[in-house]
């Protein structure tokens, strides 16, 4: 089966700073991969997803997260963050022959900062 | 289009009683999911329907919890009786299936004290 795990429970930054929120999984097949946003007493919005191709996955937001195969990980990455980025992120991933049944990780809490 | 819309929004009901949650996907998306977040954790993923047939209830709590989608359209999970852990966020997702990517409804708070 797979799993997800999220480095960091919490990430404190200040706003226009650079962030990167860790992700890894475990499977011994091939998987897809995804984040997740949530923002206070919302449903989740996908932010980006990998499924195959360039390994570099651009998203809403201005969020990227690149694909490391050896290192089975999905960090995801922004620049430049904004107080309005404050928000649980997610990630997921699921089987690549299991359609949409994702597993998902304990979640980042991204706190910016004035 | 019209998001997947769930209700109650909030439910605060006493341990060992009974409570049903609503999801209507959006139009035309034939998958749906019931997902439960308890609190600090990620969304665990209780039951997918295809159309109004089950493809995986294997985290289901069968012995409390059911779903049902009768129609392939609209769907309910029902807690009975429920426990204190039961205490969560469900989330009602849909998508049109395949890779295609899951929406969202904002959930349902349930808090069981």
């Amino acid at each position: 089966a797979q799993s997800v795990t999220q480095l960091d429970s919490q990430v404190p930054v200040f706003e226009e700073a650079p962030v990167e929120l860790r992700c890894n999984y475990s499977s011994s097949v091939s998987v897809y991969l995804f984040w997740y946003v949530q923002y206070p007493n919302q449903g989740l919005q996908l932010l980006l997803k990998y499924l195959s191709g360039s390994t570099l996955v651009k998203g809403i937001n201005g969020f990227e997260a690149e694909f490391n195969k050896s290192q089975t990980s999905f960090h995801l990455r922004k620049p430049s963050v904004h107080i309005s980025d404050t928000a649980e992120y997610f990630c997921a991933v699921t089987l690549n022959n299991a359609g949409n049944m994702l597993t998902f990780g304990g979640g980042t809490r991204l706190m910016v900062k004035p | 289009e019209a998001g997947v819309a769930q209700s109650p929004r909030y439910k605060i009901i006493e341990k060992r009683q009974s409570v049903a949650f609503w999801c209507n996907p959006i139009s035309g998306h034939a998958t749906l999911y019931w997902y439960q977040q308890i609190l600090g954790q990620g969304p665990k993923l209780l039951i997918q329907f295809q159309n109004n047939g089950v493809v995986d209830d294997s985290q289901l709590p069968k012995d409390r919890f059911s779903a049902e989608r009768l129609k392939g359209v609209d769907s309910t999970l029902k807690i009975q009786p429920a426990k204190l852990e039961d205490s969560a966020v469900y989330l009602c997702a849909s998508s049109l299936g395949g890779n295609s990517p899951l929406h969202f409804g904002n959930g349902t708070r349930l808090t069981v004290t």
